[in-house]
């Protein structure tokens, strides 16, 4: 089974940018579609990216449109998420997800990496 | 955009049924998904296709999905489910990737 651990998390000057990395354990992980999902302190899943096996489709949610890219390394099994222009509202715990192979769900979980924007 | 609507809370005594909803439009032209959350920890799915189990989960957890709702059922629930729950569904119209709000179950 395919463990993820994510990094990156911190605490940001609000305005700034940071990019978060999600390692697999696996080198299968370059045939898994991947997503990244947030939560927000005391607050419910939010579903923030998603990008496929060979990083040619990648879809944003609405809220953070525009000020997200996500990217993956298949030679180092790593899954990025670069946020832009970071607001408090962007302080939560980051979690990559693998997508199944067979259905629109996410089947292994991270860790999560704990962002934090304040000044 | 799309919305799925679960009950804030839901709470039960032990080795009694628990039953989460999960509404949303015409829900049931979609597969619902249903993981549970346990505080300081990630989510685990509990559910997959409206009512397929991965491997390691009791057959307690089951689910139904018709209409404009979909169903998270616990049978003989345990202290050990009390979790946070959270439907979600693939919406095609916008490839995004959608959660309900959670639901906080409570054993008594």
């Amino acid at each position: 089974q395919v463990q993820l651990v994510e990094s990156g998390g911190g605490v940001v000057q609000p305005g700034r940018s940071l990019r978060l990395s999600c390692a697999a354990s696996t080198f299968y992980f370059k045939y898994d579609a991947m997503h990244w999902v947030r939560q927000a302190p005391g607050k419910g899943l939010e579903w923030v990216a998603f990008i496929s096996f060979d990083g040619t489709k990648k879809y944003y949610s609405d809220s953070m449109k525009g000020r997200l890219t996500v990217s993956r390394d298949n030679f180092g099994t790593t899954l990025y998420l670069e946020i832009a222009n970071l607001t408090s509202e962007d302080t939560a715990v980051y979690y990559c997800a693998r997508q199944s192979s067979t259905n629109y769900y996410m089947d292994v979980w991270g860790t999560g990496t704990t962002v934090i924007v304040s000044s | 955009s799309y919305v799925l609507t679960q009950p804030p809370s839901v709470s039960v005594a032990p080795g009694q049924t628990a039953r989460i909803a999960c509404g949303g439009s015409n829900i049931e032209n979609t597969g619902v998904h249903w993981y549970q959350q346990k505080p300081g920890q990630a989510p685990l799915l509990v559910l997959y296709a409206d009512s397929d189990r991965p491997s390691g989960i009791p057959e307690r957890f089951s689910g139904s999905n018709s209409g404009n709702t979909a169903t998270l059922t616990i049978t003989a629930v345990e202290a050990g489910d009390e979790a946070d729950f959270y439907c979600q569904v693939w919406h095609s119209g916008s490839d995004h990737w959608v959660f309900g709000g959670g639901t906080k179950l409570t054993v008594l």
